[in-house]
């Protein structure tokens, strides 16, 4: 089946600093998503973005579906951004089913 | 908004017991799938389903089954529930189609099993 690894595994900023979270996945998808977990453990919905561009405020992602990989970008982080952000796919062959990477852990220190 | 709503966010149940996670979604999809996370497996789908009175295995179905009366609900069951059950349970819906749509998910029951 479809792989997905995501990059780096953890991170801890400084407030007000910026990053990039990248997933790469191993076969042609049509559907990814990006997910914040947040600290109580629900899965909030920041991007479905299946290729393209998109940003909403300080957050951006970019799926560059050709070359199987997407990036989500943070600025000027906030301790509120700490938490889990996974990356999920659907490849083509798959039956409709969400494919999670193992998630990168961020942590923003004040 | 889309709201997917599961009816206990915390659970502890012992072992034998049977147990039913439930899961309602007011956006009039057709997908609902049910997950576990646990630390170092990330999630993993148990079950998912297309339409009413349809079910589809995932990746790890062994000692789990649903149920799908009515399309905005999914039920969990665990038949007879033993410790390594025990997990953070999440429901997802989606619109219709194979490629899912964006997928929305409640906000966890975490079950303990004693």
């Amino acid at each position: 089946g479809i792989q997905v690894e995501q990059s780096p595994p953890d991170l801890i900023l400084q407030e007000g600093a910026n990053s990039t979270l990248r997933c790469n996945f191993s076969d042609s998808v049509n559907n990814l998503q990006w997910f914040h977990q947040n600290p109580w453990g629900q899965l909030i919905n920041l991007f479905y973005i299946p290729s393209g561009t998109k940003q909403n405020g300080r957050l951006s992602a970019t799926t560059v579906a050709t070359e199987r990989y997407s990036l989500l970008y943070i600025s000027s982080s906030q301790t509120t951004d700490s938490g889990v952000y996974f990356c999920a796919v659907v490849g083509y062959n798959q039956g409709g089913k969400l494919i999670f990477g193992q998630g990168t852990e961020l942590s923003v220190k004040p | 908004d889309v709201k997917v709503t599961q009816s206990s966010r915390y659970l502890v149940k012992r072992t034998g017991e049977k147990v039913f996670l439930e899961c309602v979604q007011d956006m009039d999809h057709e997908n609902m799938f049910w997950y576990r996370q646990d630390p170092g497996l990330g999630l993993r789908l148990i079950y998912f389903s297309y339409d009413v009175k349809m079910k589809e295995k995932g990746d790890i179905p062994e000692g789990y089954s649903v149920s799908r009366e009515k399309k905005e609900r999914f039920s969990l069951i665990l038949e007879s529930a033993s410790t390594n059950q025990t997990s953070m349970y999440l429901c997802a819906s989606s619109i219709a189609g194979l490629n899912t749509g964006e997928l929305f998910f409640g906000e966890g029951s975490r079950l303990t099993v004693l």
